[in-house]
């Protein structure tokens, strides 16, 4: 079946510094991935996709390649700001005509100033 | 801003109660999906609707059903209310195009507390 599992959180990061959130899957076929952003009291926002194995998908200073070897899709931004923090969920959608999307549990950024 | 807009924003419910959530979809879109997101976890997918019928479904009770109209919104509707029905209510929609590949946008969600 398809799953996707990320690294627990929160994690705190200084401003500035380097993130990295690790994002693996399982999937038959060949999915999408995807990396959405939710900020407290709001809904899911798209922050980038990638369709294909060795796609990046890159948005705001975040990148995300499609590692089909690893089954992998880790988030990473060279500078993080205090506006980063939130909560961020991988997800895989399976293709096809029915389009389900599966998302990891999140992974909660907190940055300092 | 996705153009997705959910109603209500909140709604409080007491145990036993039905409840419908409504969802308008992004212009151009002609498929919806739902998600029930427990405090501290990531969606769950509940259903999805394209051309006005259910396309697909999560783990989920029959007292869960929905609605997609003509012009692509949509309801969600729960009957019998239980307390662990409390979650945030998301609506996403997607335009099924003959690739397969679609990119869901999602609403700001509706708050649902059952007391």
């Amino acid at each position: 079946g398809n799953s996707v599992t990320q690294m627990e959180g929160p994690v705190t990061l200084s401003e500035e510094a380097f993130l990295t959130i690790n994002c693996t899957y399982t999937a038959t076929g060949y999915p999408s991935l995807f990396w959405y952003v939710q900020y407290p009291g709001e809904g899911l926002q798209l922050l980038l996709k990638a369709t294909k194995a060795d796609d990046k998908g890159s948005n705001k200073g975040f990148e995300a390649t499609y590692r089909k070897e690893t089954t992998s899709f880790h988030l990473e931004k060279g500078s993080v700001q205090v506006s980063d923090s939130a909560v961020y969920f991988c997800a895989l959608s399976d293709q096809g005509n029915f389009n389900k999307f599966y998302f990891g549990s999140g992974t909660k950024l907190n940055v300092k100033p | 801003e996705t153009g997705v807009t959910q109603s209500p924003t909140h709604l409080i419910k007491t145990r036993g109660q039905q409840v419908t959530l409504r969802c308008s979809s992004q212009s151009g879109h002609n498929t919806v999906s739902w998600y029930q997101q427990a405090l501290g976890q990531g969606p769950q997918f509940i259903f999805q609707y394209y051309r006005e019928e259910e396309n697909g479904r999560g783990n989920f009770p029959p007292r869960f059903s929905g609605l997609q109209f003509p012009n692509y919104s949509s309801e969600l509707n729960v009957n019998a209310l239980e307390l662990d029905d409390s979650a945030l209510y998301l609506c996403a929609s997607s335009l099924r195009g003959t690739s397969g590949k679609q990119t869901q946008y999602f609403g700001p969600g509706t708050r649902l507390l059952v007391l």
